[in-house]
């Protein structure tokens, strides 16, 4: 079964850092482009980013809103993505879920990984 | 970049249709053949049920539909079940390269 699982969630104060994973089961993570998403508490959806693939030398892409704080990355030793987020806010505050970009399309989702940014 | 317009809500009872709409700009709908729609059940992850504005994922009923007419998306649910209950959330490619959500629908089931 194909499958994405997120960890590296937790509670951190303002201002502070906090890198979140992607693993990839049941497939080659390596081989697709990954997204990662965000969702507030009660609400919507907000698209973070997008690491492509080696193949196409790990081109980024970022949510205007976003860029300059949050960085994605691969490791392909661990079959995984990362996400790094820096100078987090309050407002970060939400389950973030990476996904496969299966062309232009996410598909699967991982659980989500909840970030709590509060003193 | 401004998220895609959706209704906050529809309604309706087992056995009828709704549809849902997602209007967004020339710089993302409006130019895009990449439309996609998720469902997202209570505490649960989204779900790809719509993509590329029409086509089904294989294991996705043939109750769900989508389509786009210039600006504006549309995904259709025909035949209401309980089980349809939840967040639906449409996403669209954009002109610079970057990906869009609209702000998600909450459908109740009667």
């Amino acid at each position: 079964e194909v499958q994405l699982v997120e960890s590296g969630g937790g509670l951190v104060l303002p201002g502070g850092s906090l890198k979140l994973s992607c693993a990839g089961s049941g497939f080659i993570l390596s081989g697709s482009a990954v997204h990662w998403v965000r969702q507030a508490s009660g609400k919507g959806l907000e698209w973070i980013g997008r690491i492509r693939d080696k193949a196409n030398n790990y081109v980024t892409s970022y949510a205007a809103s976003l860029k300059g704080r949050f960085t994605i990355s691969r490791d392909e030793s661990k079959n995984a993505a990362c996400l790094q987020m820096s100078g987090l806010k309050t407002e970060d505050t939400a389950v973030y879920y990476c996904t496969r970009g299966d062309f232009w399309r996410f598909d699967p989702w991982g659980q989500g990984t909840l970030v709590t940014v509060s003193s | 970049q401004s998220a895609l317009t959706q209704p906050p809500s529809v309604s309706g009872s087992p056995g009828q249709s709704v549809t849902i709409s997602c209007t967004g700009t020339s710089s993302d709908v409006g130019s895009s053949n990449h439309v996609s729609w998720y469902q997202q059940p209570p505490g649960t992850a989204p779900k790809l049920i719509i993509y590329d504005v029409s086509n089904r994922p294989s294991g996705v009923p043939d109750r769900f539909s989508g389509s786009k007419s210039g600006n504006t998306a549309s995904l259709t649910i025909s035949g209401l079940q309980a089980e349809d209950e939840g967040d639906y959330y449409c996403n669209s490619y954009t002109t610079s390269i970057t990906w869009v959500f609209g702000g998600g629908t909450r459908l109740t089931v009667l």
